[in-house]
């Protein structure tokens, strides 16, 4: 059964210092892996994803993922946090095996603090 | 152009009572999703229609639960004989069939579902 965990439940950054935000998933086949962002009071947002080819996906708000197969995981980073980054973030994995169906399986978040 | 909306944005229900959720998802979406978010929690999914059928009914947790999308736009998610463990946000996402955003899902504002 597919699967993904965000070790971290809160991340606390100064601003102008890179963010880490991790996450590891497991799937029978080939992964397709996103991250959301939820700001408060507002819906989750698209950010990035990885299908196939680059390790590295760039996404909106100068975030950028790396997809690692040998460990599998796929940590979103910044290369410097702004107090506006300051949100709850979701990774999620969908499944390409033909058993996958077309389940998408979100992790359990991480807040992100950016303290100026 | 409108994003996905939900009506309504809240629902007090009694226990034991029926209930429907409404999604309207983005013109021209193919895919729909359902999604349970409980308090702490990342979104859980419920079911995934690609036109107006269920192409994947898997998250739905029991058949008290059921959704439909008649003409492959508007769905509605219905929950009879409500429980207390019920309550929830429960969110709608839809995603383009093809090109450069396949797979991107985009959330409404959901729909919190309180049941007493």
């Amino acid at each position: 059964a597919q699967s993904v965990a965000q070790p971290e439940d809160q991340v606390n950054v100064a601003e102008g210092n890179p963010l880490t935000v991790k996450c590891t998933y497991s799937v029978s086949g080939n992964p397709y892996l996103f991250w959301y962002v939820q700001y408060p009071n507002r819906g989750l947002q698209f950010l990035l994803k990885y299908i196939t080819g680059d390790n590295l996906v760039k996404g909106s708000y100068g975030f950028e993922a790396e997809f690692n197969k040998s460990q599998t995981s796929f940590h979103l980073k910044k290369p410097s946090a702004l107090v506006s980054d300051s949100a709850l973030y979701f990774c999620a994995v969908r499944d390409m095996a033909p058993t996958g169906g077309f389940k998408t399986i979100f992790g359990a978040g991480t807040r992100l603090f950016v303290k100026a | 152009g409108a994003g996905v909306s939900q009506t309504p944005s809240n629902k007090v229900t009694e226990k034991g009572k029926y209930v429907e959720l409404r999604c309207d998802p983005i013109s021209g979406h193919t895919a729909l999703y359902w999604y349970r978010q409980s308090l702490g929690q990342g979104p859980e999914f419920l079911i995934y229609f690609q036109g107006t059928g269920a192409a994947d009914d898997s998250g739905l947790p029991n058949d008290r639960f059921f959704a439909v999308r008649p003409e492959g736009s508007v769905s509605t998610l219905k929950i009879q004989r409500t429980e207390r463990g019920d309550s929830a946000v429960y969110l709608c996402a839809s995603s383009p069939r093809g090109g450069k955003n396949l797979h991107e899902q985009y959330f409404g504002p959901g729909t919190r579902l309180t049941v007493t």
